[in-house]
């Protein structure tokens, strides 16, 4: 099974600064990752796919990048929409996995 | 507009059965791969079931092999999941998801449904 490690578990920011979060494969995956953001009481949204493409409707300041095993999400500037959790899935293998995410919080 | 909608959850002895349900609506159910994920409170969520489009492949993760079956009726737009041999660590919302596009990326989901194991 893939483990997906995200880093840091939790990133205090204000409004309109940058955001990188981490997402570390415990073996290659390709390009086969993608970023969710999941407010309270909702289910978790797709963000980005296959890396860096930017799923239906995702504003532009959501970008990914990375290869094989080191994967980054960035949020270019913090909108108030933007706190929630981030979590990353693979699907390189099965079982498809998520990483344990991380919370992203008002400073 | 895609419309997931999950039904069955509810609370169930150990060793107890559910069937969940997942109407799907706003697109063409027959021609989507659909999966099954669950969180348990205040966890990552967690892959369970996949399902092609046909109904003829089926993937499990290892911990509901052989306890859950995912079958879905294209007549009915409906996706499910059998349920059996329930155990503490099953509790979780079940969330039905669409697959994009044959990727395996869930770009749909329901609002989910809770799934509560306990004596």
């Amino acid at each position: 099974e893939i483990v997906l490690t995200q880093s840091p578990a939790t990133l205090s920011l204000s409004p309109g600064e940058r955001a990188t979060l981490s997402c570390r494969a415990s073996q290659s995956i390709s390009s086969y990752l993608a970023w969710y953001q999941q407010k309270p009481g909702q289910a978790p949204r797709l963000l980005i796919y296959d890396t860096s493409n930017r799923a239906t409707g995702i504003p532009a300041r959501f970008s990914g990048s990375g290869s094989g095993t080191d994967f980054t999400l960035t949020i270019s500037s913090l909108e108030p929409e933007d706190f929630a959790v981030y979590y990353c899935q693979q699907r390189r293998n099965w079982p498809l996995t998520f990483g344990g995410g991380t919370k992203v919080e008002i400073k | 507009e895609v419309q997931l909608v999950e039904s069955g959850g509810g609370l169930v002895q150990p060793g107890g059965s559910l069937r969940l349900s997942c109407a799907a609506s706003g697109f063409t159910f027959s021609t989507y791969w659909m999966h099954w994920v669950r969180q348990a409170p205040g966890k990552g969520p967690v892959w369970v079931s996949h399902i092609n489009n046909n109904g003829r492949t089926t993937n499990y993760a290892d911990s509901v092999k052989g306890r859950f079956t995912i079958s879905r009726d294209n007549t009915k737009n409906t996706l499910y999941l059998q349920m059996n041999s329930l155990r503490a660590e099953d509790t979780a919302v079940y969330y039905c998801a669409r697959d994009l596009s044959v990727t395996n990326w869930f770009d749909s989901w329901g609002q989910g449904t809770l799934v509560s194991v306990s004596s």
